[in-house]
């Protein structure tokens, strides 16, 4: 499809594991956003990618999230030692530039046990 | 204090009713404002963007105060498809936007 493509859709880890999660976002977007979502909560903003550079982390929760798009595309959200507070569905968005509307993924939901 | 506030409703209206969301923002140096529809256990998607003059695309209109940072949507003849969590979304900044936590809304036949 043409969408953002997120994997895995369903990832159950335990606490302390290290995680991956992946996002492929629209063809030419060169804009690509990760944000986390709770239950009951809107979106909250962890890092935006313009490119091949992280231009604001400034949304990370601590340094055991890191986030890559090392060829401008598909970018990786890892996350190490992870807590039961990290559970939540992670979203990833594309947009063809900055200003443009975003387009979001259907999420990684990620349990931590 | 939160960046983007909104009505926690719930809202539950019946068929053909009109309802309104209301939303305020903190910064004032926000720049562009939107609200997104997200079903259950699905992504959010772009309803439409807030212009400072107020806007309308069919049942829906959405109008924006500047000065007392406040953004609203009006939903005209509601149906049952419009059943769904209601985000209002500021982008202050270069690249941040700011979601609320939503408005839940359900349509009842």
């Amino acid at each position: 499809g043409a969408g953002v493509s997120q994997t895995p859709s369903n990832k159950v880890t335990e606490k302390g594991k290290y995680v991956e999660l992946r996002c492929d976002p629209i063809s030419g977007h060169t804009a690509l956003y990760w944000y986390r979502q709770s239950l009951g909560q809107g979106p909250e903003f962890l890092i935006y990618f313009q490119g091949t550079g992280a231009a604001d982390d400034s949304g990370l929760p601590n340094d055991r999230f890191f986030a890559v798009r090392p060829e401008g595309s598909v970018s990786t959200l890892k996350i190490q030692r992870t807590e039961r507070g990290d559970s939540a569905v992670y979203l990833c968005a594309s947009s063809l530039t900055p200003d443009e509307k975003l387009f979001f993924g259907s999420g990684t939901q990620l349990s931590v046990l | 204090r939160k960046e983007v506030e909104q009505d926690p409703g719930p809202f539950n209206v019946p068929e053909g009713a009109t309802v309104a969301f209301n939303c305020t923002y903190s910064n004032s140096a926000s720049q562009s404002f939107f609200w997104y529809r997200q079903d259950c256990r699905k992504e959010p998607k772009l309803l439409m963007s807030v212009y400072s003059s107020g806007n309308e695309d069919g049942r829906f209109t959405a109008q924006l105060n500047r000065a007392s940072q406040y953004i609203s949507l009006l939903i005209r003849d509601s149906k049952l498809s419009d059943s769904a969590t209601y985000l209002c979304v500021v982008k202050t900044g270069a690249n941040n936007l700011f979601f609320g936590t939503g408005t839940r809304l359900t349509v009842i036949p």
